[in-house]
């Protein structure tokens, strides 16, 4: 059975603090590992990392994926109170067609 | 707005009634999944479709549960008998399949509450 597991469960920072957001997996095939952010409505998507794509940078965010270590860190850097919210990190694998979802991390970012 | 849409956004029933959850995919879509969400976890697959066949359905989807897309555009999840253990929010996704990844965008969510 795929699994994903993410840490710290839960972290506060202040503003211009840099958080560092951690998910491992285990997944049979594995084909994409996705970062979704949420907040008090569905999770809206970040970034995929595959095989061929295994850093992504988008402003102040960014992710990079170690197939090596079965493992993606998500870096938000310069945060600032927009960013609280549950991250989700998500792997497709097998058929690729369903996504397991890790817990999540939920992010407090204090001013 | 051509997001993905869910209907209705909140639905609270007594136990033993049936309700049915609507979703519409954003339109170039090939691919409709349903999850499900409880307070303080990642969302857990129930079932996806390609086009109108319904390709997988979870373990955690009973026979109370029924999903339908019968035109290969929108979807209806039907829960009947509901029970108490059914309170979750409803997650419909959608995504184009290109073969290598690809990723699933999500509606706002039906937010069940059973009494």
């Amino acid at each position: 059975e795929d699994k994903v597991v993410q840490s710290p469960l839960s972290l506060v920072v202040h503003e211009g603090d840099t958080v560092t957001l951690n998910c491992s997996y285990e997944v049979t095939n594995f084909r994409s590992l996705l970062w979704y952010k949420q907040e008090k409505k569905a999770p809206t998507f970040l970034f995929m990392l595959t095989s061929s794509g295994i850093e992504k940078k988008s402003g102040r965010l960014s992710s990079i994926l170690d197939k090596k270590e079965l493992s993606s860190i998500l870096n938000i850097t310069a945060t600032q109170t927009g960013d609280s919210a549950i991250y989700l990190c998500a792997v497709g694998g097998a058929a690729g067609n369903k996504l397991t979802f890790g817990g999540g991390t939920r992010v407090l970012v204090k001013p | 707005d051509t997001g993905v849409s869910q209907d209705p956004r909140h639905k609270i029933t007594k136990r033993g009634q049936n309700v049915t959850f609507r979703c519409d995919p954003i339109s170039e879509h090939n691919r409709l999944y349903w999850y499900r969400q409880t307070l303080g976890q990642g969302p857990e697959f129930l079932t996806y479709f390609q086009n109108e066949a319904q390709l997988e359905k979870s373990r955690l989807l009973s026979d109370r549960f029924s999903a339908e897309r019968p035109k290969g555009s929108f979807s209806t999840l039907e829960i009947q008998r509901t029970e108490q253990g059914d309170s979750a929010m409803y997650l419909c996704a959608s995504s184009l399949d290109r073969g290598i990844g690809y990723e699933q965008y999500f509606g706002p969510g039906t937010r069940l509450t059973v009494t």
